[in-house]
């Protein structure tokens, strides 16, 4: 099993603002993944990266970006933070084992925007 | 369209007893299905996984069954604790090629509230 953390857990941040939600993971996982879920709805996926310095954007169209600079590391920033960016946003990382590529994913970060 | 459905929004039943939690998928290239376990404001924990070329995984407690002509899915509990309540999500995975790599992408059900009575 994977360890993945993400750092803040909750943010409450105003109008404007830029953030930065941070993802790291230990197991060496090629492949990480950004996902956004709002309450009673099921989680969409916003980014991914199959390597160092590789990213793609997911199903769901989001504002934010991220980088991998390193393979530990996915940082997700948004440049002007608003009240429709309220959701929780969740990392994930895997490996392809065995033929199957199993996910597994961070605390999450709760983002309210005002 | 959603593919993948989880058409119970919750589910109660009593500490001891056996839960049972469905999922239908619609999509046939799905060859990977998953089960996570959430809780309020935390990240989905992956529970138990099953390969299209089984029909029965069991770990523990947990047992999930994939009926492929039926697109159908299920997770059962036995026996049910109060710890287990909690958001279950069921995922479902086709591959995805990209940058020379593949990875499981995942779609995932709506959840199913689970409350275990003591």
């Amino acid at each position: 099993e994977a360890d993945i953390y993400q750092t803040p857990r909750y943010l409450v941040i105003g109008t404007g603002k830029k953030i930065t939600l941070e993802c790291s993971q230990t197991m060496g996982h090629d492949k990480m993944y950004w996902y956004q879920q709002d309450p009673g709805m099921e989680l969409h996926l916003i980014h991914y990266s199959y390597g160092v310095n590789s990213t793609e954007k997911g199903d769901l169209s989001s504002e934010s970006t991220v980088s991998r600079i390193r393979t530990e590391h996915f940082p997700l920033t948004l440049e002007s933070a608003r009240p429709s960016h309220t959701s929780q946003y969740l990392c994930a990382s895997s490996e392809i084992s065995g033929g199957t590529d199993t996910q597994y994913f961070g605390p999450g970060t709760r983002l309210t925007v005002l | 369209d959603q593919q993948v459905k989880q058409n119970s929004p919750s589910l109660s039943v009593q500490e001891g007893r056996i839960s049972i939690l469905n999922c239908d998928y619609t999509n046939s290239m799905f060859d990977y299905f998953l089960w996570y376990k959430k809780y309020p404001a935390e990240g989905p924990t992956f529970l138990i996984s099953i390969s299209s070329i089984k029909d029965k995984n069991e770990d523990g407690r947990f047992t999930v069954f994939l009926n492929k002509s039926a697109k159908h899915l299920s997770l059962h509990i036995v026996p049910s604790q109060p710890g287990d309540s909690a958001v279950y999500f069921c995922a479902a995975s086709d591959w995805v090629n990209a940058g020379g790599t593949s990875y499981g992408k995942l779609t995932f059900g709506q959840g199913t509230i689970l409350t275990v009575h003591p």
